[in-house]
């Protein structure tokens, strides 16, 4: 089945930096990718999301990158502010079967 | 409002005590789905339901029970819990295009949680 790793575990940003987590995947047939952002105490909410047929995708500050032939996608995050601080989840999907997530990245913004 | 409310938030129970945490959705979402999520390992997807009586097994389904009568409802029932099944539990649910189609465009609308111990 599906395996999906996910680094770092923790980051550590000054704010206005860029941070990026990366993930890769084992399975070539997953075609959907969408990254969860987890606040403390609070429900994962899905922040910006990739399909296979895309290499890129970017909504203001975030973007998400796809390499298909390398089977890994990355979260990039601009000019970080300290409401980044979250935990970033990856996963990745085929059809509608099982979402497969990564073990979770700890962002931290420090102002 | 759209949501996905579980039930109960917070349980402390006891070793061998059957219990049930009860997962309702108001977007008549065909697919709904439960997760528990434990410190180092991210959200492992215990079943999910792609319609009312239809249900299959995520990744580590061993010491659970659901089922799904009703399309908004889709309770997880542990009927004999030990502790290793002591941790944070979500419930999520999205649209189901059919057969062919992918959960992309489609996401999963997660629940507040529940916290689950036992001792």
């Amino acid at each position: 089945g599906e395996n999906v790793e996910q680094h770092p575990s923790t980051l550590s940003v000054q704010e206005g930096d860029s941070a990026v987590i990366k993930c890769t995947y084992s399975d070539s047939a997953s075609n959907y990718f969408p990254w969860y952002k987890q606040e403390l105490g609070k429900r994962p909410q899905l922040i910006i999301d990739i399909r296979s047929n895309v290499g890129e995708k970017k909504d203001q500050r975030i973007a998400v990158t796809l390499n298909k032939t390398a089977k890994h996608f990355s979260l990039h995050i601009t000019e970080t502010q300290p409401e980044d601080s979250a935990v970033y989840f990856c996963a990745a999907s085929k059809g509608f079967q099982k979402l497969v997530f990564g073990t979770g990245t700890r962002l931290l913004v420090s102002p | 409002e759209a949501q996905v409310t579980q039930n109960p938030r917070y349980l402390i129970t006891v070793t061998g005590k059957k219990l049930t945490v009860t997962c309702s959705q108001n977007m008549n979402h065909e697919y709904m789905s439960w997760y528990r999520q434990d410190p180092g390992l991210g959200l492992r997807q215990i079943y999910y339901s792609m319609n009312v009586e239809v249900t299959d097994k995520g990744d580590v389904p061993e010491g659970y029970k659901v089922s799904r009568k009703e399309k908004r409802n889709f309770p997880l029932i542990l009927e004999s819990p030990s502790p290793n099944q002591t941790s944070l539990y979500f419930c999520a649910s999205s649209l189901y295009g059919g057969r062919g189609t992918t959960i992309s465009n489609q996401p999963q609308h997660f629940g507040d949680g529940t916290r689950l111990s036992i001792l």
